[in-house]
């Protein structure tokens, strides 16, 4: 399977901490994507970083690209309880490929 | 408001009777897609069309159908669903740029729907 695995499986932090989410994948990609899942609702496109680039800005979103390593993490600095998600990094080649998620918990 | 809708969000069925979940889009978009999500599985593709008329299965598209005779709607359709197809279920869309492949040109970014929510009993 090309589908990318994002670590931890879940995240509890306090408001105003940093969460950091990793994601690896299998293969070659054209870009990666992180999605943001509130609890029973439609995934949400947060940012996109191709693969000639190594790192991403979108606020307090922080993405970085090693395509050596085929990793990607996602940092949110400045934690809110609004936060509270799950979080998903979808590969594409072909085709859309999702992760199985990090459940993150910022407790306020 | 550009939106993926999807109806119904909640259903209730028992094995065997069939049912079609719709899926429109007002944003034009080529790409259309269905998923399903189970826990621990994550999001998994059941099918996807590139355009009107065009359609490919994803990694679990037994048990469903689909079509795509408007740009702007993508039913997913159980024949005869069974138990093991009790799930989430999510449609989303994406633009094709021009030149491109889906979904190798510039930013092709899904939207998605909110959700159907199926329990087959």
């Amino acid at each position: 399977s090309q589908q990318g695995e994002e670590d931890p499986q879940a995240l509890s932090i306090q408001e105003g901490e940093n969460a950091t989410m990793n994601c690896s994948y299998k293969t070659s990609i054209n870009n990666l994507q992180w999605y943001r899942q509130n609890s029973g609702r439609g995934l949400v496109h947060l940012i996109l970083i191709r693969s000639n680039e190594r790192e991403k800005h979108s606020g307090r979103l922080r993405v970085t690209l090693d395509t050596s390593k085929k990793s990607s993490s996602l940092l949110i600095t400045a934690s809110r309880a609004a936060d509270t998600a799950s979080y998903f990094c979808a590969t594409s080649a072909n085709q859309f490929y999702f992760g199985t998620g990090t459940s993150l918990t910022v407790i306020p | 408001e550009a939106q993926v809708t999807q109806n119904p969000r909640y259903l209730i069925t028992v094995t065997g009777k069939k049912l079609t979940v719709t899926c429109s889009q007002n944003m034009n978009h080529e790409y259309m897609s269905w998923y399903r999500q189970d826990p621990g599985l994550g999001l998994r593709q059941i099918y996807y069309s590139m355009n009107v008329e065009v359609t490919d299965k994803g990694d679990v598209p037994e048990g469903y159908k689909v079509s795509r005779k408007e740009k702007r709607n993508f039913p997913l359709i159980l024949e005869s669903p069974s138990p093991n197809q009790t799930s989430l279920y999510f449609c989303a869309s994406g633009r094709l740029l021009a030149g491109g492949t889906w979904p190798n040109s510039g930013a092709n970014v899904l939207t998605f729907g909110a959700g159907s929510r199926l329990t087959v009993l």
